[in-house]
């Protein structure tokens, strides 16, 4: 089974600072990648997405993401932090295959708090 | 075009009692899956449909259960509910291309169980 490790539950950083959210995943076979966010009392949005084209995905909101098959990671960064991006981001993994059918591993999710 | 659709929004329901919730995907959409969230658990993955037909299912309980129409809109039921049934239930649509397009959300419907 899938599994995917989010490190760091809460990440803080000062607006204008570098941020960094880490995503591991397990499969010995290159998966599925995605980035949610998530704003309180709401869903999930879909940020960025891994299907094995570019291993370097650019999402909006200058936010991209880095797969990297030796890692198994897929992590994801901004140059320079916004207030607005303060939220609750997930990664999650999807397998491949046509009867794989469309289920999400999730990781535990990282709040981002931006500090102004 | 309209997104995926989650009905009610809150609910508040007792120990014992049962509940029925509803996705409607967006259209065009024919795979529906659902997901329930919480703060200990996180988002763990309940079943998936697909053409009215159950093709993926996670480690819930029997009490746990769903449908899907002809129309692709789903429910979900939830049967003798328990205090840790509260949680946060996620509807996701997905084309017919499969798990590489993503998975398009709703906004949820947050159980109170009493």
């Amino acid at each position: 089974a899938q599994s995917v490790t989010q490190l760091g539950s809460h990440v803080s950083v000062s607006e204008g600072a570098l941020v960094l959210l880490r995503c591991n995943y397990s499969s010995s076979v290159p998966p599925y990648l995605f980035w949610y966010v998530q704003y309180p009392n709401q869903g999930l949005q879909l940020l960025l997405k891994y299907t094995s084209a570019a291993t370097l995905v650019k999402g909006i909101n200058g936010f991209e993401a880095e797969f990297k098959k030796s890692e198994t990671s897929f992590h994801r960064t901004k140059p320079s932090a916004h207030m607005s991006d303060a939220a609750e981001y997930f990664c999650a993994v999807s397998d491949k295959g046509n009867n794989a059918g469309n289920m999400l591993t999730f990781g535990g999710g990282t709040r981002l708090m931006v500090k102004p | 075009k309209a997104g995926v659709t989650q009905t009610p929004r809150y609910l508040i329901k007792t120990r014992g009692q049962q509940v029925t919730l509803s996705c409607s995907p967006i259209s065009g959409h024919r795979s529906v899956s659902w997901y329930q969230q919480t703060p200990g658990q996180g988002l763990q993955f309940l079943f998936e449909y697909f053409s009215e037909t159950q093709r993926n299912k996670g480690n819930f309980p029997g009490r746990f259960s769903g449908r899907q129409f002809s129309n692709s809109r789903s429910e979900m039921n939830v049967s003798t509910l328990e205090l840790g049934d509260s949680a946060l239930y996620l509807c996701a649509s997905s084309t017919p291309s499969g798990p590489g397009d993503g998975y398009t959300f709703g906004s949820g419907t947050r159980l109170t169980v009493v």
